[in-house]
């Protein structure tokens, strides 16, 4: 089970964001990161705890690892406002997700 | 560009079928193992299904099994999620997304939506 908080974070444009992601089982680093907008599909932002995917801005960092897990949006711009969920793939199937953390404006 | 586009969600009865399909282009689809993943409203991301790119295998989520069917086409790169007796839990958008080393999801379609209702 993967348990993300927290459920909501409001953050003031140009601040820093910090959402944690907890795994109940130990998954190394086998954890990735999506951000999904709402009426989007979800855009993979993280994979391998810390590594960014194609074209994601260095303000996105993961870190972490076993069962503790963190995404850090160094400073929030205006399109960060966003749904993010985690997702672990050391065990599988099933593939699973958190139930996400809405980044909203302070 | 890469580019996944699912169709033939709808409103059904419960107790009933339908099928969904994902249109894939822009890369070698048969290279590439796929997965359907599901979101009802205001919830989180649940997966469905996976298919190997050879066919060789599927697995599925334990709420879904012996009820979906996952398969595709490699000829006309398309990916299918035959879905029966069909319950109004299963209500959701509906994604495919294409498989990437290390087992994440690194393409997504635009979803499409499934009603269950009576």
């Amino acid at each position: 089970v993967m348990t993300q908080s927290p459920a909501t974070l409001s953050v003031s444009p140009g601040e820093r964001a910090t959402l944690s992601c907890r795994a109940s089982q130990y998954i190394s680093n086998n954890l990735a990161w999506y951000q999904q907008k709402p009426g989007q599909a979800p855009r993979l932002l993280i994979y391998g705890a810390s590594t960014r995917a194609t074209g994601v801005p260095p303000r996105f960092s993961g870190s972490g690892s076993g069962t503790d897990f963190t995404l850090t949006i160094s400073s929030l711009q205006s399109e960060d406002f966003a749904v993010y969920h985690c997702q672990q793939y050391a065990n599988w199937p099933p593939w699973t997700f958190g139930q996400g953390t809405k980044v909203e404006v302070k | 560009q890469v580019q996944l586009v699912e169709s033939g969600g709808g409103v059904v009865q419960p107790g009933r079928s339908l099928r969904l399909s994902c249109a894939a282009s822009g890369f070698i689809f048969g290279k590439y193992d796929m997965h359907w993943l599901r979101q009802a409203r205001g919830k989180g991301l649940e997966w469905v299904a996976v298919i190997w790119h050879d066919e060789s295998t599927q697995y599925y989520a334990d709420s879904v099994k012996g009820r979906f069917t996952i398969s595709r086409d490699n000829s006309n790169n398309t990916l299918y999620l035959h879905m029966s007796r069909l319950r109004v839990d299963d209500t959701a958008v509906y994604f495919c997304a294409r498989d990437f080393f290390p087992r994440v999801f690194d393409s997504w379609g635009q979803g499409t939506l499934v009603t269950v209702s009576s």
